[in-house]
């Protein structure tokens, strides 16, 4: 079975502080993406990577950067962190770039900026 | 634009009885449709999907979804709900013919099964 992991089910931070998510996925996926979640608007794609040092921008970037330097880790950065980044973060990958591929998702990392 | 509407918020069944979670979307083309189920204070799992072929497909835990193109609609489907059903479930889709790789996410209805 594919495995995601995130560093952290929960985080506390306070703003301005620069925030640092890890996911990792041990079967050698291609593909890895950071959602936050937030209610009633479901999933949004923040950034995602097709290769090692590749990075693509999300539906919401802004104020996020990340970083691929190994193809089983992505990191979500936050530079300085806002209330507004209050969030759920889910971390997701695939095998492939196929339209009809599934993505496995971590058990997310719960944000909190104070 | 592609989007995907999931109309209701919550949705409420007694154990036993059917459920339905309903789900339409909006693409310029051919779609890939998807239903992934978050259990409480879990990541997402994917249940099931649709590419080509019978429009009836059938998933995990017994779940299974119909897909109607003249509705645009992948409602999902169960024919006798338990109470461990209880999660948050997502629709997504894709376009076939855009060649951007992004799912497109509703927006989430819980469901809850009351014994």
């Amino acid at each position: 079975d594919v495995k995601v992991t995130q560093s952290s089910r929960y985080l506390v931070k306070r703003t301005g502080e620069k925030v640092f998510l890890e996911c990792v996925q041990d079967m050698d996926h291609e593909n890895m993406f950071w959602y936050r979640q937030d209610p009633g608007l479901g999933l949004r794609l923040i950034y995602f990577s097709y290769d090692v040092k590749m990075k693509e921008k999300g539906d919401i970037p802004e104020g996020y950067s990340v970083s691929r330097e190994k193809k089983e880790r992505f990191s979500l950065i936050l530079e300085s962190a806002s209330t507004n980044q209050t969030s759920m973060y889910l971390c997701a990958s695939t095998l492939g770039t196929g339209l009809q591929e599934t993505q496995y998702f971590g058990p997310g990392t719960r944000l909190l900026v104070l | 634009a592609q989007s995907v509407a999931q109309p209701e918020d919550q949705v409420n069944v007694a154990e036993g009885n059917p459920l339905t979670v309903k789900c339409t979307y909006s693409v310029s083309g051919n779609p890939y449709l998807f239903w992934y189920v978050q259990y409480p204070n879990r990541g997402l799992q994917f249940l099931l999907k649709y590419i080509t072929g019978d429009n009836l497909v059938k998933g995990s835990y017994g779940f299974e979804a119909e897909f109607n193109k003249s509705q645009t609609s992948f409602h999902l489907k169960k024919p006798s709900a338990l109470v461990s059903d209880s999660a948050l479930y997502f629709c997504a889709v894709r376009d076939f013919m855009d060649s951007n790789y992004q799912l497109i996410w509703g927006a989430g209805t819980k469901l809850i099964i009351k014994p």
